[in-house]
């Protein structure tokens, strides 16, 4: 089946951090990727995507690149900051009706 | 501004009163989806929507309908909720139904049920 996996949180990271957060997943076909964030509060809003193999996603600093064989899209950025303190979540659309899976999310706290 | 409006925002009530959740697009989407979100469960999908008048169920239908009668709406409907429904729900569009363009979400409903 579909399915997908991203590594346990909560995250803490001082300001200026490197962030990497694991996202694996599973998927017939050839999916799509998507890296949503969820501020306090707030809805999910999409982060990144990507729709083929090799391809990087990137928004606000941060950056994921579709690997296929390795079946990973790990979510990276170079330096964090407090308002990137957030809950990420990883996804996949296999394109057919129940379009997406989505991880259970890794909660980013960054601290000054 | 392109967005989805779920309403209400927080919701308190009953077991057993019948409740709806609405949902409305502007971006005249095809597909829209709901979604309760679950601390350690992530979120998951309870029913979505091809197009007008297609529904179908997602990985936690029971104790919900929804309908779609027009394209940018979407409302679900717990007919007897109970307390296990108490969660936070999410309503969410796409473009189409390839899935490539990504979903936008509504802010969400808190829902609580004693």
């Amino acid at each position: 089946g579909n399915s997908v996996t991203q590594m346990e949180g909560p995250v803490t990271l001082s300001e200026e951090a490197f962030l990497t957060i694991n996202c694996t997943y599973t998927a017939t076909g050839y999916p799509s990727l998507f890296w949503y964030v969820q501020y306090p509060g707030e809805g999910l809003q999409l982060l990144l995507k990507a729709t083929k193999a090799d391809d990087k996603g990137s928004n606000k600093g941060f950056e994921a690149t579709y690997r296929k064989e390795t079946t990973s899209f790990h979510l990276e950025k170079g330096s964090v900051q407090v308002s990137d303190s957030a809950v990420y979540f990883c996804a996949l659309s296999v394109h057919t009706g129940n379009q997406f899976y989505f991880g259970t999310g890794t909660s980013l706290t960054v601290i000054p | 501004e392109a967005q989805v409006t779920q309403n209400p925002r927080y919701l308190i009530t009953v077991t057993g009163k019948k409740l709806t959740v609405t949902c409305s697009q502007n971006m005249n989407h095809e597909y829209m989806s709901w979604y309760r979100q679950d601390p350690g469960l992530g979120l998951r999908q309870i029913y979505y929507s091809m197009n007008v008048e297609v529904t179908d169920k997602g990985d936690v239908p029971e104790g919900y309908k929804v309908s779609r009668k027009e394209k940018r709406n979407f409302p679900l409907i717990l007919e007897s909720p109970s307390p296990n429904q108490t969660s936070l729900y999410f309503c969410a569009s796409s473009f189409d139904t390839t899935g490539r363009y990504g979903y936008t979400f509504g802010s969400g409903t808190r829902l609580t049920v004693v």
